[in-house]
């Protein structure tokens, strides 16, 4: 499955609650990425990575956290400030200014 | 910061016509153009990349054109087949950005049979 993979694959949140998404490849990759997918709202980047232990805010970054310990790992906390946090959440990696490849992508839900 | 529109948002075309989807970038160094397919429920995937050094690139029924001075790119898909339904993405990563991508909102295509 290319080497990129996401879990879980459903989530479920309780208000107030932080989850965490797993995010690992085993492709080498430098680069790592958190997008947030929305209905009608495209792939919007939520983090990113170039190296290990070193981390950028995409464009909606408020309410969400991320480390980069470890190369081939990505994790990403939806915290309990984001206040709309159903959605699809895909992560992806790339090397150098290539191809990115993404993981099946997590489906998380307030209930 | 940078911006991808694309457009149109939904397209709906006869089998065995042809399909064009735009994009515009903000980021005039941007340098790498990335088309990705996403199928319903699924992980979008490439289908399709073009570097600013080169205009036009194809690849069987797919293709793809640069015009940096309007910072314009565009997908053409010829002899559309009803498997072609889905949504596309186009990207625009570059230097400025480090290796970034930001992608456009998303064109919903319908191929009818």
């Amino acid at each position: 499955d290319g080497g990129i993979t996401q879990s879980p694959k459903y989530l479920f949140r309780k208000e107030g609650q932080n989850v965490t998404l797993s995010c690992e490849q085993n492709l080498n990759h430098d680069a790592m990425y958190w997008y947030r997918q929305d209905p009608g709202q495209g792939l919007r980047l939520i983090y990113y990575s170039q190296i290990v232990n070193d981390f950028q805010k995409g464009d909606i970054a408020e309410g969400y956290s991320v480390s980069r310990e470890k190369k081939e790992s990505f994790p990403l906390t939806v915290t309990s400030a984001q206040k709309n946090p159903t959605a699809f959440y895909l992560c992806a990696s790339r090397y150098s200014n290539t191809e990115a490849f993404f993981g099946q992508g997590t489906r998380l839900t307030v209930v | 910061g940078e911006n991808v529109e694309q457009h149109p948002s939904t397209l709906s075309v006869q089998e065995g016509d042809s399909a064009v989807i735009k994009c515009t970038y903000s980021d005039s160094a941007s340098n790498y153009f990335p088309w990705y397919k996403q199928e319903l429920g699924k992980r979008p995937q490439l289908i399709i990349d073009i570097r600013s050094n080169v205009g036009e690139k194809k690849d069987q029924r797919i293709a793809v054109t640069l015009n940096k001075t309007a910072k314009h790119f565009s997908l053409h898909i010829t002899e559309t087949q009803p498997e072609d339904s889905a949504v596309y993405f186009c990207g625009s990563a570059g230097h400025t950005g480090g290796f970034k991508t930001i992608f456009g909102a998303g064109t919903r295509l319908f191929v009818k049979a």
